[in-house]
């Protein structure tokens, strides 16, 4: 089966700039997760969707980052505007319907470098 | 929130040394998966524990689930230079759906 897509794979920008990041996920996976990982860290939720619905969106900056998934298949991340602070890999990840126990499908992620 | 902490943060070993490291939540967690992260990749799933108590072996890695369901741990035995990369595991709380990820363990072997 395909992987996770995700696309750029690499984004620098200047701080205060905005910059998006796309994601499609497994074919069928229901639940499409996006997250932050800073360089020496473990990844950090921002948003997680069930088809179209967030599921949790807690540890989500809402004043700058903001997310959609339409039609419950491919999803966008945005950041307006950017800091320094935000750079980092995002990376998203795609499970099965249904199964509480799903393990995650990561995406190859997107390098944001803010300058 | 819920916090998963895992120890070490870094190791180095010499090629065909042992390699454990530990993860725990601080609340009860309805399942723990373990991934590995190579330099410059992404993570990727190497297995999940359900039950109190699980033990799961995969040649020459065995994974933990502690009784209380809130601790879990990775050895390797005789480690390889293939071994090399970050370690995290990832719990789900009882109640939810979110999956949290531990800081990692980055593992370096010399050969």
């Amino acid at each position: 089966e395909a992987g996770v897509a995700q696309s750029p794979r690499y984004k620098i920008i200047e701080k205060r700039q905005s910059v998006a990041f796309w994601c499609n996920p497994i074919s069928g996976h229901a639940t499409l997760y996006w997250y932050q990982q800073i360089l020496g860290q473990g990844p950090k939720l921002l948003i997680q969707f069930q088809n179209n619905g967030v599921v949790d969106d807690s540890q989500l900056p809402k004043d700058r980052f903001s997310a959609e998934r339409l039609k419950g298949v491919d999803s966008t991340l945005k950041i307006q505007p950017a800091k320094l602070e935000d750079s980092a890999v995002y990376l998203c990840a795609s499970s099965p319907p249904g199964l509480y126990n799903s393990p995650l499908h990561f995406g190859n992620g997107t390098r944001l470098t803010v300058t | 929130g819920q916090q998963v902490m895992q120890i070490p943060q870094y190791q180095h070993v010499q090629e065909g040394e042992d390699f454990t490291t530990y993860c725990n939540s601080s609340t009860t967690l309805s399942n723990i998966q373990w991934y590995k992260q190579r330099p410059g990749g992404h993570p990727v799933f190497l297995i999940q524990l359900v039950k109190s108590g699980e033990v799961k072996k995969q040649k020459r890695l065995t994974f933990q689930f502690g009784e209380a369901k809130k601790n879990s741990s990775l050895h390797i035995t005789a480690t390889q230079t293939t071994d090399v990369g970050t370690y995290f595991c990832a719990g789900r709380e009882t109640s939810y759906d979110k999956v949290i990820f531990g800081p990692g363990t980055s593992l370096s072997v010399i050969p």
